[in-house]
């Protein structure tokens, strides 16, 4: 079975431009959620999907969206981008079924982003 | 809501040695524990994890506690080797579904 999907794998963007994101679950698996890693800050939450529909939303400003497909894929969206959004964005998939929530993460290898 | 300390920052240890990573959150309602340890340019994978209703687990070399009263848990890494050296992250489930709140992670170095 394929892993969590994450696309582009890098990219380059300067100050005031946009970005989208995209990451293809592990087939079968319905919950996407976001992070972005930075040496500093950690894992911080960005967003959650759930068939199609933001599940819980971490805080960081509007800039930042996201969204989910029928397919269970996701893609994320950053606006106006800023010197700071320099990060990994990682995205994992969870099967999450309804016998029980918390299920276990698989983290995607992340789209490493600059911002110049 | 939820915020997730963890401690130290890094840790260095010869291998054969214990190694306890800390972490506190701040919401009672989290229900949910992951740890999960990531390698020098991969991506981080679950290594254990405890629910609310359970105060200790253990998987081999490596256990975890929790004290709810005291909103604290731990992960106890025995009889450490080369290959555990990675960051680990502690993390809290505040909500429904599978969000998680991470703490800032804790650079193990095992030395042989």
């Amino acid at each position: 079975k394929a892993g969590v999907t994450q696309t582009p794998r890098y990219l380059i963007k300067t100050r005031g431009q946009q970005v989208t994101l995209s990451c293809s679950p592990i087939s079968g698996h319905r919950s996407v959620s976001w992070y972005q890693q930075t040496p500093g800050q950690g894992l911080q939450f960005l967003f959650e999907y759930f068939s199609e529909t933001q599940r819980n939303k971490g805080n960081f400003p509007g800039r930042f969206s996201g969204r989910q497909f029928s397919n269970s894929r996701s893609e994320m969206n950053v606006s106006t981008l800023e010197l700071g959004d320099s990060a990994l964005y990682l995205c994992a998939s969870s099967l999450d079924s309804r016998l029980a929530t918390n299920e276990k993460l698989f983290f995607g290898s992340g789209t490493q982003l600059s911002v110049l | 809501g939820e915020n997730v300390e963890q401690h130290p920052s890094t840790l260095s240890v010869q291998e054969g040695d214990s190694a306890v990573i800390k972490c506190t959150y701040s919401d009672s309602a989290s229900n949910y524990f992951p740890w999960y340890k990531q390698e020098l340019g991969k991506r981080p994978q679950l290594i254990i994890d405890i629910r609310s209703n359970v105060g200790e687990k253990k998987d081999q070399r490596i256990a975890v506690t929790l004290n709810k009263t005291a909103k604290h848990f731990s992960l106890h890494i025995t009889e450490t080797q080369p290959e555990d050296s990675a960051v680990y992250f502690c993390a809290a489930s505040p909500w429904a579904g599978t969000a998680l709140i991470f703490g800032k992670g804790t650079t193990l170095s095992v030395s042989s």
